[in-house]
């Protein structure tokens, strides 16, 4: 089975700190996107990258950037958390190409006070 | 942006009762897909219909694909209170660079179903 597992489920931090949400999937899989979602808005793309090393924004990648050094591990740092970046972030891979699902993990609630 | 809206919003049955929602999605699309997402957890896969298909099923689910009208439809039969949920519907988001697997994801249709 496909796992995507994501470094903490519940996280609290201060404004201003810097933020490591990681992401670790085990089945090879070329994409891997950062998704934050807020009630009444759906999921929106913040990140994703479809090889090592390379990444392309998503909706709203502002106040985020990334980091993809291995192929199974995709970080999404927040540079200076802002209370407005509280939030559920989900983690998500696939196959490369068009028809194939992603599969999600459990997902980061994030706190910024 | 979102390319899908689901409607209605929130959807309350009885066990037992069919669940319908509806997608609409604005561009031309190669698949659309349906994720399904328990309170407070990640997105679980449940359907991908393609655009040249007009009906899929998958045990209790039904989903049909038209795009003419650029909408979808998911039906699930026989609902049970572990269908209670919420669905989204994906559309993968760029014709042009259709083999990176973007994907575009509706508000989501909440749907509780009580015993």
């Amino acid at each position: 089975d496909v796992k995507v597992t994501q470094s903490s489920r519940y996280l609290v931090k201060r404004t201003g700190e810097k933020v490591f949400l990681e992401c670790v999937q085990d089945m090879d899989h070329e994409n891997m996107f950062w998704y934050r979602q807020d009630p009444g808005l759906g999921l929106r793309l913040i990140y994703f990258s479809y090889d090592v090393k390379m990444k392309e924004k998503g909706d709203i990648p502002e106040g985020y950037s990334v980091s993809r050094e291995k192929k199974e591990r995709f970080s999404l740092i927040l540079e200076s958390a802002s209370t407005n970046q509280t939030s559920m972030y989900l983690c998500a891979s696939s196959l490369r190409g068009a028809t194939y699902e992603q599969y999600f993990g459990p997902g980061t609630r994030l706190t910024v006070t | 942006s979102q390319q899908g809206e689901e409607d209605p919003q929130a959807l309350s049955i009885q066990e037992g009762e069919n669940a319908t929602m509806n997608c609409s999605y604005k561009t031309s699309i190669n698949n659309l897909q349906w994720y399904r997402q328990n309170s407070g957890r990640g997105l679980v896969h449940l359907i991908l219909i393609r655009s040249n298909e007009r009906e899929k099923h998958s045990g209790r689910l039904r989903v049909t694909l038209d795009t003419s009208k650029k909408s979808s439809s998911l039906l699930i039969t026989a609902s049970r209170a572990a269908d209670t949920a919420s669905y989204f519907c994906a559309t993968d988001a760029d014709m042009t660079t259709d083999s990176w697997g973007k994907l575009q994801f509706g508000a989501g249709t909440q749907v509780v179903v009580t015993p």
